[in-house]
């Protein structure tokens, strides 16, 4: 396994900028999923895909919020006019099936000016 | 009630005593249950992953499960100061759905 990889690893940025992040998941796993973090606190669940099929999302996915997974591969998550309240760790992690171990990527913390 | 709750600590310790984190989980049909090491800064990192009633042992690490006491632990061994972080607790409520705690702060003192 190669594992998880997220970019960036870093992102600052001005209070209403767009922002996208890429997920590439471990290659024979067909479940992605996104988290966000924030201190002191556990992932939070925002959304999921199973191949290329978004089957869930949290309501903290505003409309603000999109993600994609074409082709079942790599993912991306897209955060619009971004607000102070964004600022966290972004964490991407994918299984070989559901109830299987999630392994995660090493993250992209986000930073609102 | 939080669904899977965790004493955020921190639970501090010596090096080489047995360090025991507990969690709590509300869903009485959760299936799958996991421990996760989070070092200051990082992403969780899997440590344990647990299925059936009783303990599954691995190295150094001892995860020990009771559904109908809807509870779930972690027990190590022969603590080291590279074990202080936070150990999360996740549980997998069917499907996609794992919940996670918010983490028990673990210091293991030279």
């Amino acid at each position: 396994d190669t594992g998880v990889s997220q970019d960036p690893r870093h992102k600052i940025t001005k209070r209403g900028q767009n922002v996208t992040f890429r997920c590439d998941p471990i290659s024979e796993h067909n479940r992605l999923y996104w988290y966000r973090q924030t201190l002191g606190q556990g992932p939070e669940f925002l959304t999921y895909f199973q191949n290329e099929a978004q089957l869930e999302k949290s309501r903290l996915l505003s409309d603000r919020f999109s993600a994609e997974r074409p082709k079942g591969s790599f993912s991306t998550l897209e955060i619009q006019r971004t607000e102070q309240g964004d600022s966290a760790m972004y964490l991407c992690a994918s299984s070989r099936d559901e109830n299987q171990p999630q392994h995660f990527g090493d993250g992209t913390r986000l930073s609102i000016l | 009630q939080k669904e899977v709750e965790q004493n955020s600590g921190p639970l501090s310790v010596p090096e080489g005593a047995i360090a025991s984190l507990n969690c709590t989980y509300s869903d009485r049909g959760s299936q799958s249950f996991f421990w996760y090491r989070q070092y200051s800064g990082k992403s969780p990192e899997l440590i344990m992953f647990i299925y059936s009633n009783g303990d599954k042992e691995d190295g150094r690490f001892t995860a020990q499960l009771n559904k109908a006491s809807q509870y779930v632990s972690l027990l190590i061994r022969d603590s080291q100061p590279s074990d202080s972080a936070t150990y999360l607790c996740a549980v997998n409520t069917g499907g996609f759905k794992t919940i996670f705690g918010a983490g028990t702060r673990l210091f293991v003192k030279a």
